[in-house]
């Protein structure tokens, strides 16, 4: 069975500084993998997702994420972050092939500081 | 297009009751997937749909179930409600080669 760590469950940083939220995961076969972003009170948002291809992932919010295959590792980052990042953020994996359960790490919460 | 769209968005229950949790996909999208945020944590698959069809189901006791209907909206139902049932159910679906899913805002389920 896959599992996701999120190693940090909180990350502060200052307004303009840049970030990384990391991810590792742990799976015998091939994944795919995905990064959400949930703000308080509502539901969750992809930020960007890995199927296949280049390991360089770009998404929305200017947000970049990078597959790493011998580290088993999904770090997120964004090389300024805003107020409006302030949020959860879950590293989600699945089995390849299609219409497999997500499995969640649990969560990185960033705040950003002014 | 709509999104996904899950009713209601709160309700408060109280516990040995039953609730019945509703979901409508993107249209065009066939499999809906159900999912539990307790407070705190990351999402825990619960069940998932696919053409009516239970694809899979996740470490949930029998108090818990599910169906799609034909216009692949879904229900997700919960017998003899626990103060530990109070959570945020949300709901996916999955279009075609269902490699992408997308979230709802949620139920926020209370049991008091």
């Amino acid at each position: 069975a896959q599992s996701v760590t999120q190693l940090d469950s909180q990350v502060p940083v200052f307004e303009e500084a840049p970030v990384e939220l990391r991810c590792n995961y742990s799976s015998s076969v091939s994944v795919y993998l995905f990064w959400y972003v949930q703000y308080p009170n509502q539901g969750l948002q992809l930020l960007l997702k890995y199927l296949s291809g280049s390991t360089l992932v770009k998404g929305i919010n200017g947000f970049e994420a990078e597959f790493n295959k011998s580290q088993t590792s999904f770090h997120l980052r964004k090389p300024s972050v805003h107020i409006s990042d302030t949020a959860e953020y879950f590293c989600a994996v699945t089995l390849t092939g299609g219409g497999n359960k997500l499995t969640f790490g649990t969560g990185t919460q960033l705040k950003v500081e002014l | 297009d709509a999104g996904v769209t899950q009713s209601p968005t709160h309700l408060i229950k109280t516990r040995g009751q039953h609730v019945t949790l509703r979901c409508s996909p993107i249209s065009g999208h066939k499999s809906v997937s159900w999912y539990q945020q307790v407070l705190g944590q990351g999402p825990q698959f619960i069940f998932q749909y696919y053409e009516k069809e239970e694809r899979g189901r996740g470490n949930f006791p029998d108090r818990f179930s599910a169906r799609q209907f034909p216009n692949y909206s879904s229900e997700l139902n919960v017998n003899a409600l626990l103060l530990g049932d109070s959570a945020l159910y949300l709901c996916a679906s999955q279009g075609a080669g269902l490699r992408g899913y997308t979230f709802g805002s949620g139920t926020r389920l209370t049991v008091v």
